[in-house]
């Protein structure tokens, strides 16, 4: 099945510093999620980017669905230690009639305070 | 609040044991989803179900069974076929199979003993 590649694997960072991860595909999607997942908890929905070309900000995170649909990144500024986790994106894609999520590995992110 | 309910929260299984993970949703959502993660991996689906009464495999639905018999409620049923159980298991949610986003509970991790 389809597959996302998601970079980089992880990240180690001093606190203030801005973030940045990506993730390519080898097809279209019609959607791009970008989730946050704490050690031991399910992963939660940072932004959702429905149109090729949308910019997406939700406090310090920024996240664009790339204009030929398969691929998006999410930009982190300012960063801080709660910002430490794993993150993951997700793309919707349809095949013959059906929609299936596909995910990244996910990027770790440490941060020093 | 509305959410997402997995229990337990970690789950022991002896060989050749059957164990049921349970989801329960009060969202109203009409689609549901099992995926299964494992260190460095991204979520894998092993079952979804679209409304009431029906279900559909995912990518790895061997050694696993669902039911959907309520709408709030997705059971997983890990079967002694399943040879390698351990592993975090994520329910998710979403208001139907093309309304993304997922919203996922927090897990239950499962263990052999």
């Amino acid at each position: 099945g389809q597959q996302l590649n998601q970079s980089p694997q992880s990240m180690f960072i001093q606190e203030g510093e801005d973030v940045s991860m990506n993730c390519t595909s080898s097809s279209i999607f019609n959607t791009w999620l970008w989730y946050k997942q704490d050690p031991g908890e399910g992963p939660v929905l940072l932004i959702a980017l429905y149109k090729a070309g949308e910019l997406t900000s939700n406090g310090r995170l920024t996240a664009q669905f790339g204009i030929t649909r398969k691929d998006s990144f999410l930009n982190i500024s300012a960063s801080i230690p709660s910002d430490v986790g794993i993150y993951f994106c997700a793309g919707l894609e349809s095949q013959g009639g059906s929609e299936k999520l596909v995910f990244g590995k996910g990027t770790k992110l440490t941060v020093n305070p | 609040d509305g959410g997402i309910t997995q229990s337990p929260k970690y789950l022991f299984r002896k060989e050749g044991q059957n164990v049921t993970l349970s989801c329960e949703q009060n969202l109203n959502h009409d689609a549901m989803y099992w995926y299964r993660q494992d260190p460095g991996q991204g979520l894998r689906l092993i079952y979804y179900s679209q409304i009431v009464n029906d279900f559909q495999k995912g990518d790895i639905a061997e050694g696993y069974s669902v039911s959907r018999e309520k709408k709030e409620s997705f059971p997983l049923t890990v079967t002694s076929a399943q040879k390698n159980p351990t592993a975090f298991y994520l329910c998710a949610s979403s208001l139907d199979r093309l309304n993304q986003p997922q919203h996922f509970g927090d897990g239950t991790r499962l263990s052999i003993l």
